[in-house]
């Protein structure tokens, strides 16, 4: 099994539906969940970041975390062409080695 | 502002060759990697800099080598390139090592190896 698991897709959908972008995960040491987009051809940026368990959104994004299904969901709103990309989720651990480990990345498309 | 510079941003080497991938940042970071990223793999490390004068392997580091040359650059050199070095490189950087601050990462390198 691996450490963090991600539907590969792709996935398509329409202009303003509602995205919903999930990762799996086995080790219950992790405690920082990121989500990083990276369109083609370019290097991943951070988009959003949560620490523990919770819900946090920003603008048209809303990351949760569920530590105890070790589960989390980058969910987008209204979302738009410009959205199509591979969206990665990574998550890390104090005191697990040096590392961030990440998924291997959901590819997104919106129709306009 | 540049952010994270990595050169080539493309290359195709034969069995056996070497070269080296350079990084440069100019955002005053620490901490500084290169990661693989293979389809279905997601991002691997392969070397990190935790701080300018050391260096660290990561997840996958056999067949690399790296350089810190100074607080700015971070090089990656591959000694006898193996066709399963074929990858897509990136460096990144942060001013700390693996903390919740996010990292910054170049545009890659498309490497194949034949």
């Amino acid at each position: 099994q691996k450490e963090v698991e991600q539907d590969p897709g792709p996935l398509s959908v329409p202009e303003g539906a509602i995205v919903s972008l999930n990762c799996t995960y086995s080790n219950s040491a992790f405690q920082y969940f990121m989500w990083y987009r990276q369109y083609s051809r370019k290097g991943p940026e951070l988009l959003m970041y949560t620490y523990s368990s919770g819900n946090k959104e920003d603008g048209r994004f809303t990351a949760q975390v569920d530590k105890s299904s070790k589960y989390i969901s980058l969910f987008i709103r209204d979302s738009q062409p410009s959205d199509s990309a591979t969206y990665l989720c990574a998550m890390s651990a104090l005191n697990y080695g040096q590392n961030f480990v990440f998924g291997p990345g959901t590819r997104l498309s919106v129709l306009p | 502002n540049a952010g994270v510079t990595q050169t080539p941003k493309f290359q195709v080497l034969k069995t056996g060759q070497s070269m080296t991938l350079q990084c440069a940042q100019d955002m005053n970071h620490n901490s500084m990697y290169w990661y693989r990223q293979d389809p279905g793999m997601g991002l691997r490390l392969i070397y990190y800099s935790a701080s300018e004068g050391t260096t660290d392997k990561g997840e996958v580091p056999n067949g690399y080598n790296v350089s810190r040359l100074n607080k700015r650059e971070f090089s990656l050199r591959l000694e006898s390139a193996a066709p399963s070095q074929t990858s897509v490189y990136f460096c990144a950087s942060s001013f700390r090592p693996f903390t919740e601050e996010k990292l910054f990462f170049g545009s890659g390198t498309q490497l194949s190896v034949l």
